[in-house]
């Protein structure tokens, strides 16, 4: 069974930096395609970047709003996927899922499986 | 990018009743397109992917449908524990996600 559960978030400065992790169990970490999305209160659901498998190349993709100041990484040795938040915004709070990519067919893709979540307030 | 436009915002319902939750994408994304449901407090569960396969274990009450731009999620018969929020999502190139559709209890 696939069980996500992030930490690290808090309170944080505008301009601040904060590291969520996100652990994973239950799959072959090293080849699975991972993701975090976002909620601020009250608002809807917002994807915030991805990382692709090693098999793929491990590369990177990120959402206009956080490019260039949110860095997504993961640590196969401890099957842990990390997101690092610079210059952090009071735009920037919400709640940050870590979640898996699934996919039907080979073609298409979608989020089964999801963390708890974990609260991160920018504010002064 | 693909912006994804959800209609309602928010909807009023009774046990019951038999909804519909629009989808439409600023192009077409074919049928790359999943639909979730939320609940206060908790994460999105997968409900529909591929615009109309139901996820394992989701009662056939719900279903989807559409290609191209337009799609929809309609549940047959409203049960007290699908009152929550929707949201749909294309699939088709880096996700992105319709801004919810709220239903609630009439």
């Amino acid at each position: 069974e696939v069980h996500l559960v992030e930490s690290g978030g808090g309170l944080v400065k505008p301009g601040g930096s904060l590291r969520l992790a996100c652990a994973a169990s239950g799959f072959s970490f090293d080849n699975a395609w991972m993701t975090w999305v976002r909620q601020a209160p009250g608002k809807g659901l917002e994807w915030v970047g991805r990382i692709k498998g090693n098999s793929d190349g491990g590369t990177t993709d990120y959402a206009a709003p956080v490019k260039g100041r949110f860095t997504i990484s993961k640590d196969d040795s401890r099957n842990t996927l990390y997101l690092q938040m610079n210059s952090l915004e009071t735009e920037d709070t919400a709640v940050y899922f870590c979640s898996k990519y699934d996919w039907n067919d080979g073609e298409h893709y979608y989020f089964q499986s999801w963390g708890q979540g974990t609260l991160v307030t920018v504010s002064s | 990018d693909v912006q994804m436009t959800q209609s309602p915002s928010s909807l009023s319902a009774s046990v019951g009743d038999r909804v519909t939750i629009t989808c439409r994408a600023s192009r077409s994304v074919s049928n790359y397109l999943n639909w979730y449901q939320q609940k206060p407090g908790k994460a999105p569960e997968l409900l529909i992917y591929a615009a109309s396969i139901l996820t394992s274990g989701v009662p056939s009450r719900f279903s989807g449908s559409g290609s191209g731009t337009d799609f929809s999620l309609t549940i047959s018969s409203l049960q007290p524990e699908d009152f929550a929020t929707y949201y749909c999502q294309q699939s088709f190139t880096t996700p992105a996600f319709g801004q919810g559709t709220r239903l609630e209890i009439k």
